[in-house]
C-alpha cells in the first residue's frame, strides 16, 4: 500500500498528557497537511508543509500544538498539555506541487478523557 | 472570511435517482475545487476536481462550476445505497499556492433501496 499513513490510528488519554501523532507521506509527494475535523464538520486545515518547511500555521494552531517534517518525508504533530476541546480526528494528506489532488492518510482519532 | 457553504442535510433520494449535492464559495477569485466522499469513521476519498466553468465527467459523477455564481455542484447519477456518506466541498482559495483547502461542513447522502 503506498497511499498515506498514520500511527497511531486511536489515542486515548488523560488532560494534561502529551500526544505525538505521526503521518507517512506518499512517498513522492513534497507537500504535507494536517487537518482536524470534529463531530459533524468539514476538516480545518492547521498547518502546511513543503519539503521541511513548514510555510502556513492556521491561528487554530495554539503554542501547544507543534509540527515537524526533519527531512521532509515523515511528519510529526505534538499535542503538549492535552485538552478536552483537543478530542478530534487529526488527519494528514499529502500532494506535490503543481499537482492539485490531495490525498488523506486513515487519521489518528484522539480522546482527551 | 473564506467560506464553503454546504446544505448539511440529510439528502434523501431513492436508489437509481440521480442526487445533487451543492455548494457555494465566498471568494470569486478562487481557482479549484475538489468534492470528496466521507463515511462514518473514515477518512475523506477524493472523487474529483474541478477548474473550468462548466461540467466534469468521471464515471457516475458530474461536477459542475459556475465561477460567475460561485457555486459548483456534484451529480451522482444512479445512486447507490454505497452512496450513502457524507459529501465534502473544498474550495483552494487564493493565493493557491500552498494548496491549503477550506472544506465545507459536508452534506450527507442517503440512498434508499
Amino acid at each position: 500500500d503506498t497511499g498515506v499513513s498514520q500511527d497511531p490510528r486511536h489515542k486515548i488519554t488523560k488532560r494534561g498528557q502529551n500526544v505525538t501523532f505521526r503521518c507517512d507521506p506518499i512517498s513522492e509527494h513534497n507537500r504535507l497537511y494536517w487537518y482536524r475535523q470534529t463531530l459533524g464538520q468539514g476538516p480545518e486545515f492547521l498547518t502546511y508543509f513543503q519539503n521541511e518547511a513548514q510555510l502556513e500555521k492556521s491561528r487554530l494552531l495554539s503554542d501547544r500544538f507543534s509540527a515537524e517534517r526533519p527531512k521532509g518525508s515523515f511528519s510529526t504533530l505534538e499535542i503538549q498539555r492535552t485538552e478536552q476541546g483537543d478530542s478530534a480526528m487529526y488527519l494528514c494528506a499529502s500532494s506535490s506541487t503543481g499537482i492539485p489532488e490531495q490525498f488523506f492518510g486513515p487519521g489518528t482519532r484522539l480522546t482527551v478523557l | 472570511q473564506k467560506e464553503v457553504e454546504q446544505n448539511s442535510g440529510p439528502l434523501s433520494v431513492p436508489e437509481g435517482a440521480i442526487a445533487s449535492l451543492n455548494c457555494t464559495y465566498s471568494d470569486r477569485g478562487s481557482q479549484s475545487f475538489f468534492w470528496y466522499r466521507q463515511y462514518s469513521g473514515k477518512s475523506p476519498e477524493l472523487i474529483m476536481f474541478i477548474y473550468s466553468n462548466g461540467d466534469k465527467e468521471d464515471g457516475r459523477f458530474t461536477a459542475q462550476l459556475n465561477k460567475a455564481s460561485q457555486y459548483v455542484s456534484l451529480l451522482i447519477r444512479d445512486s447507490q445505497p454505497s452512496d450513502s456518506a457524507t459529501y465534502l466541498c473544498a474550495v483552494n482559495f487564493p493565493p493557491s499556492n500552498t494548496g491549503k483547502l477550506i472544506f465545507g461542513q459536508g452534506t450527507t447522502l442517503q440512498v434508499k433501496p
